[in-house]
């Protein structure tokens, strides 16, 4: 089983839809989360940190439970610029950071 | 502000054949690490580094060497390259664990 797992998509939605995209961790002892952006061809970009109060930027909601095991990213309003790969990350400590294999997103007008 | 940069963007290899890749930060940060992202796979970790003088092995070193003489740069060698090592290498960096990545460009290697 992989440390930590994402639906690989692809996710096809309208410009406006919300899309919400789940990762799942196996390492109880994971301390820190983040979901990253990459774009076709370039590097991954931290998109935002996932704390357990949950936290928002903008149109982008990151959820955190640990009972579950389970992160979650929420995408208001899709825009044709959210297109990419997002990817769900788990850091579990002594500089071990494990990255999922990356959801992609296709938002079409 | 350059961040982290990784050279050469594009490299073609022939099996046996031997290579550094470079990646160098300036933002002072102690962990520098290695990965290398394949389809379908995800990011693995290839060697990684808590500051000059420092490295260890990540998931998946075999082929692979690295050193870490400065803070600023962290080169991965590849001492005889194989078809197996085809992908998209990236560099990145953080100031401590647990802190986000900074990543590089990326390098793309193939070896035929």
């Amino acid at each position: 089983r992989k440390e930590v797992e994402q639906d690989p998509g692809p996710f096809n939605v309208p410009e406006g839809a919300t899309v919400a995209f789940n990762c799942t961790y196996s390492n109880s002892a994971s301390q820190s989360f983040f979901w990253y952006r990459q774009d076709c061809r370039k590097e991954p970009k931290l998109l935002m940190s996932v704390y357990s109060s949950g936290n928002e930027d903008g149109r982008f909601t990151a959820q955190l439970n640990r009972a579950s095991q389970y992160i979650s990213l929420l995408i208001r309003d899709s825009k044709l610029s959210d297109s990419a790969t997002y990817l769900c990350v788990a850091y579990t400590g002594g500089f071990k950071t494990i990255f999922g294999a990356g959801t992609r997103l296709f938002v079409k007008a | 502000n350059a961040g982290v940069t990784q050279t050469p963007k594009f490299q073609v290899l022939k099996t046996g054949q031997s290579m550094t890749l470079q990646c160098a930060q300036d933002m002072n940060h102690e962990y520098m690490s290695w990965y290398r992202q394949d389809p379908g796979m995800g990011l693995r970790l290839i060697h990684y580094s808590v500051g000059a003088g420092i490295t260890d092995q990540g998931e998946v070193p075999n082929g692979y060497n690295v050193s870490r003489s400065t803070t600023e740069d962290f080169p991965l060698r590849l001492l005889s390259a194989a078809p197996s090592q085809t992908s998209v290498y990236f560099c990145a960096s953080s100031g401590q664990g647990g802190s986000p990545l900074h990543f590089g460009n990326g390098t793309r290697l193939t070896v035929t």
